[in-house]
């Protein structure tokens, strides 16, 4: 069974500061990679996807994540994060049918003023 | 612009007591999901079915059971409630088709079991 490892369940950060969250899974075969975000109170958004191609998937609100082979990994960074960054995020992994897809444990973020 | 319906945001039920959770969706999605949300342990995978009638066990199906007797929506059936299945409850949809694999998640049900 696939598994997917976020190392930071806490991150604190002033705005402007540099981001980036650790993104780790375990299938070794093609997968599918995901970020999804949860702000405080909201259901869950897909942040960005990683299917094929470039390994440098850009999503919305200037978050970006590079997926590397080698390393199994898919961690995702943000040059300058802002207060409205404050969420939680997780990183999921799919592969073979039906698009189920494996989550991690989640980061949450918190960005201070 | 709601898309998927989860039919109640909290929800509290006595132990032993039988639960449904119902989710619809509108965007004619063929793959719908349930999923816990705990502190911690981040989402789980309850069960999910890719066609109607059509049912397959995640990663922790102990004590649920499900229903999907048309395409837009999705049942959680908790058999029995027990104090260990109070948690958040989201329920997610996504196409089937090669390539778009991104979910829709729901608003979640928060079940609160005494």
């Amino acid at each position: 069974a696939q598994s997917v490892s976020q190392h930071n369940h806490h991150v604190i950060l002033s705005e402007a500061a540099s981001l980036e969250l650790g993104c780790n899974y375990s299938y070794g075969g093609t997968v599918n990679l995901f970020w999804y975000v949860q702000y405080p109170g909201q259901h869950l958004q897909l942040l960005l996807k990683y299917f094929s191609g470039d390994p440098l998937v850009k999503g919305i609100k200037g978050f970006e994540a590079e997926f590397i082979k080698s390393k199994f990994s898919f961690n995702l960074r943000k040059p300058s994060v802002q207060w409205s960054d404050t969420a939680e995020y997780f990183c999921a992994v799919s592969s073979g049918g039906y698009q189920k897809v494996t989550f991690g444990t989640g980061t949450k973020l918190q960005v201070i003023p | 612009d709601v898309k998927v319906t989860q039919s109640s945001r909290y929800l509290v039920k006595r132990t032993g007591e039988k639960v449904f959770l119902e989710c619809v969706q509108d965007m004619d999605h063929e793959n719908m999901f349930w999923y816990r949300q705990d502190p911690g342990l981040g989402l789980r995978l309850i069960y999910f079915s890719y066609d109607v009638k059509m049912k397959e066990k995640g990663d922790i199906p102990e004590g649920y059971s499900v229903s999907r007797e048309k395409k837009e929506r999705f049942s959680l059936i908790l058999e029995s409630a027990s104090t260990n299945q109070t948690s958040m409850y989201l329920c997610a949809s996504s196409r089937r088709a090669r390539g778009d694999y991104g979910y829709t998640f729901g608003s979640g049900t928060r079940l609160t079991v005494v």
